[in-house]
């Protein structure tokens, strides 16, 4: 089955504490993203992939890093999450280069205390 | 960069009635405008599209609309059921250096009243 996997599902952690949220897709696709969804606010792009090794920032990414070694995997790292980070989190892939729709990953609901 | 603005926030439309959602964008370079559903808790899914080289397409009980010259793109749902009660966000999407830069709006909460 076509998917894209993000864990954990929910996290509560405390300001400061280094955490990394997972994204895998199995659907070989060259563009990923991460977004962050806050009421009245959509969805914003922190940081986006166009291929390994190929990373640009959105336009929310400060306070975050990612990474891409592998074409199916695209952590988010939060080296020292502060409160305002607490929000709800996608992963989505697409083709990219096509106009194609994005895939989302089921969420990550973050609370940074 | 693309900005995108979404009207309205909220939505609330009786059982059977049509529900129509509005989306502006400023970058008259952006040529692709998908729909994406987002029940609660769940994961946004895409309900339409629509190419900047179409005025409209359908899909069943869904529509959208794309006006190029004044660069705005309407979701029109017709004989609303209670199942059609989500949060909707439009999406313009740019292709930048081969690859696609996708601005979201901010959503709309449409309640289906039974």
């Amino acid at each position: 089955e076509a998917q894209v996997t993000q864990n954990p599902r929910y996290l509560i952690t405390v300001t400061g504490k280094k955490l990394t949220v997972t994204c895998s897709q199995n659907m070989n696709h060259e563009y990923m993203s991460w977004y962050r969804q806050d009421p009245g606010l959509g969805l914003r792009q922190i940081y986006y992939s166009m291929n390994v090794e190929v990373t640009d920032k959105g336009d929310v990414p400060e306070g975050y890093k990612v990474s891409r070694k592998e074409k199916r995997n695209f952590p988010l790292i939060l080296e020292s999450p502060s409160p305002n980070q607490t929000s709800l989190y996608f992963c989505a892939s697409s083709k990219g280069h096509l106009n194609t729709e994005a895939f989302f990953g089921q969420g990550t609901r973050l609370t940074v205390v | 960069g693309e900005n995108v603005e979404q009207h309205p926030s909220t939505l609330s439309v009786q059982e059977g009635d049509s529900a129509v959602i509005k989306c502006t964008y400023s970058d008259s370079a952006s040529n692709y405008f998908p729909w994406y559903k987002q029940e609660l808790g769940k994961r946004p899914q895409l309900i339409i599209d629509i190419r900047s080289n179409v005025g409209e397409k359908k899909d069943q009980r869904i529509a959208v609309t794309l006006n190029k010259t004044a660069k705005h793109f309407s979701l029109h749902i017709t004989e609303t059921q209670p199942e059609d009660s989500a949060v909707y966000f439009c999406a313009a999407t740019l292709n930048s250096g081969g690859y696609q830069k996708v601005t979201f709006g901010t959503g709309t909460k449409l309640q289906v009243i039974p």
